[in-house]
This record gives structure tokens, sequence and C-alpha cells, in this order.
């Protein structure tokens, strides 16, 4: 099952912005808007921050955004605080009807 | 209040079988269509399953088709995931998702553990 490819980890340090590239192919990221990005810290479950490549849910911070060009989706986060300190997944939507996961992204905030 | 709830997990030996459970309360569940993701140990998240809001529609991650089905009871606000054939690798702990919109879920339970060795 193909993953997409996102870094194993980023940093930064408090009040900076980073950005978590998420990369997949024609047959996913590239063919439909259906991307979304979860948070999840250590020992909890997921939690959705975006949705449909740009959109957020509601109750989360507008200091989160998605974006996407082309087979490469991103999730950028400004004025980073602790509180963000966690791992940081993509999904997306395939041309098999499935659904895959990138590989995950550690942000460590300085 | 949206709450899922998963049950089931425990240990079993390789090549045997384990029926999931998500009890879902707080929301149509009937209207909803459903997920299972997994995460082995220190790993990341891997999609396995999803199933439409009738039941008639499934899909499965090449890592478990033809081993493993979705299935869901509306009139019990349940959804299953029944695993045969289990191996080692499918070892993680089992998340159920309600779908918001497109793929994204909105809504996960707390997670059963899957152990599978002998």
């Amino acid at each position: 099952q193909s993953v997409l490819t996102q870094p194993a980890s980023v940093s930064g340090s408090p009040g900076q912005s980073i950005t978590i590239s998420c990369i997949g192919t024609s047959s996913d990221i590239g063919r439909y808007n259906y991307v979304s990005w979860y948070q999840q810290h250590p020992g909890r479950a997921p939690k959705l921050i975006i949705y449909d490549v740009t959109n957020r849910p509601s109750g989360v911070s507008n200091r989160l955004s998605g974006s996407k060009s082309g087979n490469t989706a991103s999730l950028t986060i400004s004025g980073l605080q602790a509180e963000d300190e966690a791992d940081y997944y993509c999904s997306s939507y395939t041309t098999r009807s499935t659904v895959v996961f990138g590989g995950g992204t550690k942000l460590t905030v300085l | 209040e949206v709450q899922l709830v998963e049950s089931g997990g425990g240990l079993v030996q390789p090549g045997g079988s384990l029926r999931l459970s998500c009890a879902a309360s707080g929301f149509s569940f009937s209207s909803y269509w459903m997920h299972w993701v997994r995460q082995a140990p220190g790993k990341g998240l891997v999609w396995v399953s999803r199933i439409n809001t009738d039941g008639s529609t499934t899909a499965y991650g090449d890592s478990v088709r033809g081993r493993f089905s979705i299935s869901r009871d509306n009139a019990k606000n349940t959804l299953f995931l029944q695993m045969n054939n289990l191996r080692a690798e499918d070892t993680a702990v089992y998340y159920c998702g309600r779908q918001l919109i497109g793929i994204a879920e909105d809504y996960w339970g707390q997670g059963t553990l899957v152990t599978v060795s002998s």
C-alpha cells in the first residue's frame, strides 16, 4: 500500500512558522481535493485539524493552514506554541477508492 | 456528545480471528460513513477500511483485503471489524472514526489494542 511521503521531523522556535510537506502522486493528492491533516499527541487519538485541503474544523486554531500544489500538500503552523509539539499525519483519497496516510512528522518546538 | 468506544481487542495467536466493535452515541450513526484505522506500537497511522451509511459499499487497505471485513448494525449503533487469519504485523491499536466529509474523520475512539503473538 502506497504511503504519502512526509519528513520524519521538523522543528521550530516559539513564534516561528513551520511547514510540513506531504508528497503523493497523480493517483491521490494530485487527483482529488480530499487531503486531511491530523495532530496526535503521545498516547492520544488523532485529532482532525484540516480537511479537504484547506478547511479547518470548528475549534481549530487559525494558526494552522493547509494548501496543495500538484502532487504535494502542505500544512503550515504559524506562531508556534509549545502545545503544537506533536506528530502530524496527512491523508488522501486515492483512485482505488481507498485512503492512504503519510508516514507522520514529529514536530519539536525548541 | 459524540462518543465512539472500541472493544474486542486482546491477545490472539497467529492465524486466529478477532471481532472488534465500535459503539457509537451522541449522533445519528446511520447517517455517517465510518472508518477503521490502526497504529502499530511506535509507528504511524495506517488506514484499514471504511463503510458507507447502509453497509452496501466497503473498501479495504492492501494489507488487510481478503482477511478483514467491515460491517455495521445501524439499529444498534455499532460498527464492526471481523479480522481473520491474523498475522504478527496486524498487532496495533485499532481506532474507529466517523467520517465528517470526503475522507476526513472528525471523531475517533480511544482505540483497542490487538496483539498477535504465540
